[in-house]
């Protein structure tokens, strides 16, 4: 059984495209968490949402638009996609909110924008 | 905010040998410590995590870190690496309700 899984694995776009990736999390955590992986391998976070309210927005682009439906998906929807978001993004739930609970992430979805 | 600096980018060693990973926090008070390895094409996974008490804590796949208040380290350490320990090791300091902050990686390489 996937802990936390994402969709696609892969996705190739071209620049001005909207595009989404979706996750699911089976492990009944309250928080879920986008993270963007670029070029580098240096992880940072965009969004928390904590039982489907958002905590944290990082400085990102409002082209950016997470959607929790409930506290096991947590959604992330890209407009007019351009050629930097190219990275790999990681949904990630863990327990609770806080610096105190574990991270599980998902397998990652690379992103390359043409 | 806490903030955590991984001085190594990219680390080679013989199949073997001893390995020590590098980490330092920066954090006023006590901060949650973890580990996180990500092999390639997959998602981090949790090696270990230290919140208190003991200061050196036991991981899976045979790692250990040691908390070191004084030196504002959490260096992660294996006796003898094994090809398959290959792989990108993350430090991670998480700090009251705030979000998980990861170092910039140290990529292992393990010579047969």
């Amino acid at each position: 059984d996937t802990a936390v899984s994402q969709t696609p694995k892969y996705l190739v776009t071209q620049m001005g495209n909207d595009k989404s990736i979706k996750c699911e999390q089976n492990l009944g955590h309250d928080t879920m968490y986008w993270y963007k992986q670029d070029s580098k391998k240096f992880l940072k976070i965009m969004f928390s949402y904590n039982n489907k309210e958002l905590i944290i927005n990082e400085t990102v682009p409002n082209r950016f638009s997470p959607k929790s439906p409930d506290k096991a998906h947590l959604n992330l929807h890209i407009n007019s996609l351009e050629l930097g978001d190219s990275a790999v993004y990681f949904c990630a739930s863990s327990l609770r909110q806080g610096g105190n609970s574990p991270l599980h992430f998902g397998n990652g979805t690379r992103l390359t924008v043409t | 905010a806490q903030s955590v600096t991984q001085p190594d980018i990219h680390i080679t060693v013989s199949e073997g040998a001893s390995l020590e990973l590098r980490c330092n926090y920066s954090y006023g008070a006590t901060p949650y410590l973890f580990w996180y390895v990500q092999s390639p094409g997959q998602g981090l996974q949790l090696l270990l995590k230290y919140f208190s008490g003991d200061t050196l804590v036991q991981g899976i796949k045979g790692f250990e870190a040691e908390f070191k208040r004084s030196q504002s380290s959490f260096n992660l350490r294996k006796p003898s690496v094994h090809w398959s320990d290959a792989a990108e090791y993350f430090c991670a300091v998480g700090a009251g309700n705030n979000d998980m902050r990861f170092g910039a990686g140290t990529r292992l390489t393990v010579k047969p």
